[in-house]
């Protein structure tokens, strides 16, 4: 089995529906992170949790919220979708607090917005 | 803040022949780098990553990168490619002062494609 797992991998949705990502981990780690790309312009980071209590702001938060209901589940919410916020949304976790720690990815999930 | 420069978009090699995929990063606090690998309709993998001590840095696949403080570049390398290794390739930059620059910081990505 998977050590991260997203869903749904693929959705399409309506502009204002609002809709949700989940991530799952096994792995144990106590970091995890919501990373949308776009063709042309990498990863680039929405959300950060590194503990249940500890949630902060990525470079693109905007029109973005995330839950962590525990260690292992990190949940993204785009509250009213929009066709810019169409993409390949990832997830990955890490481990470790003297930073240089590999991340690990999920699957992604891919969203379509029409 | 940190923030990474992928030079090319887009490189095509035939099987066999060395590759160079480049990388420059710019940071006003010391550096950890990496290099990760995104195959067709997967997530990311970590291929090398560069954290202290020797700057050349070997990885899976046969990879290896080379940090170099004075140019700012952490360029990827393998002396004979495959057809397998045909993928997306990011360079990434964190902090190693802690805190916020824990963040990983990704270019826009490389696309190696091997052609037979």
């Amino acid at each position: 089995d998977a050590d991260v797992t997203q869903t749904p991998r693929n959705r399409i949705t309506k502009t204002g529906k609002r809709i949700m990502l989940e991530c799952s981990q096994t792995k144990g780690h106590d970091r995890m992170y919501w990373y949308r790309q776009d063709p042309g312009l990498g990863l680039r980071l929405i959300y950060y949790s590194f503990d249940v209590k500890d949630i902060n702001k990525g470079e693109i938060s905007d029109g973005y919220s995330v839950s962590r209901q525990a260690q292992a589940k990190f949940s993204l919410s785009l509250e009213s979708a929009i066709p810019n916020q169409t993409a390949l949304y990832f997830c990955a976790t890490s481990a470790g607090v003297a930073g240089g720690e590999t991340q690990y990815f999920g699957p992604g999930t891919r969203l379509l917005v029409l | 803040a940190q923030s990474v420069t992928q030079l090319d978009s887009q490189v095509p090699v035939f099987e066999e022949a060395p590759v160079e995929l480049r990388c420059n990063y710019s940071s006003s606090v010391s550096v950890y780098l990496f290099w990760y690998v995104q195959y067709p309709n997967q997530g990311l993998q970590l291929l090398l990553k560069y954290l202290s001590g020797s700057t050349l840095v070997k990885g899976i696949n046969g990879f290896e990168a080379e940090f170099n403080k004075s140019q700012t570049s952490f360029h990827l390398r393998k002396p004979s490619v495959h057809i397998s290794d045909t993928a997306e390739y990011f360079c990434a930059v964190s902090g190693a002062g802690g805190g916020s620059n824990y963040k990983l910081t990704f270019g826009k990505g490389t696309l190696l494609t091997v052609n037979p």
